[in-house]
């Protein structure tokens, strides 16, 4: 399987800061990413698709101008919480789709991003 | 992708198999299952996948039932390490692996 990583592990801003978090695939190239953001006691929510060499992929209800993504190369994406507000408090998770040997993709998650937002 | 019923918690007896049930009955030909499960503050591991065969590996086992409307995934041995949040996620094999995460099953391992 893929090994992710991501940085940082936790985060602590200001309201009004701008705070980004990397995603890295460690061991295999990744022309797609995903960013998931989980609220304490509730399931992953699905962000954005991020694309290597074009624009990410928001789901419905997910500002992209407050929740920048960045594909910068094959094995790193970025995710930036512009202006975060307390709201944004959450767990930010990105996992990579993965090829194997029974021609399914499966995904595998970094270990996630707590940020709080002061 | 179909959705998916899973009890909201269960609990499993230290070094008992540990049998976490899962309904799509509206799922579709093309669609696999597939179980990850996620432990407090970290983020999900895959366990296993299949798409109506059953399937085994180191981690757990996965039999889907012949109409494949349900499925059950089987952790033999369950320890302390396995109290987690299991999820049962029914997709087709395209969209680069995107899934949608239901509320999923917490198993709570006792000793």
């Amino acid at each position: 399987g893929a090994v992710v990583s991501q940085h940082p592990s936790w985060v602590i801003c200001k309201s009004g800061t701008s705070v980004k978090i990397e995603c890295r695939s460690l061991d295999f190239q990744a022309t797609t990413m995903f960013w998931y953001r989980q609220f304490p006691k509730q399931s992953l929510m699905l962000m954005a698709t991020s694309n290597e060499g074009s624009k990410a992929t928001y789901e419905q209800g997910v500002e992209k101008d407050k929740f920048l993504i960045n594909h910068a190369s094959l094995t790193l994406s970025t995710l930036t919480v512009t202006s975060a507000h307390p709201e944004d408090s959450s767990f930010y998770i990105c996992s990579v789709p993965w090829r194997g040997s029974k021609y399914t993709d499966t995904q595998y998650f970094g270990p996630g991003t707590r940020l709080t937002v002061l | 992708d179909a959705k998916t019923t899973q009890p909201p918690s269960m609990d499993c007896a230290e070094g008992r198999a540990a049998n976490l049930p899962c309904n799509h009955s509206t799922i579709s030909g093309n669609e696999y299952v597939y179980w990850y499960r996620q432990i407090h503050s970290q983020g999900p591991q895959y366990i296993i996948h299949g798409l109506k065969n059953n399937e085994t590996n180191e981690m757990a086992s996965l039999i889907i039932t012949e109409d494949r409307k349900s499925s059950t995934l089987i952790l033999p041995h369950a320890t302390l390490r396995d109290t987690a949040v299991y999820y049962c996620i029914v997709r087709v094999n395209t969209n680069a692996g995107k899934s949608t995460f239901g509320d999923g099953t917490t198993l709570t391992v006792k000793p």
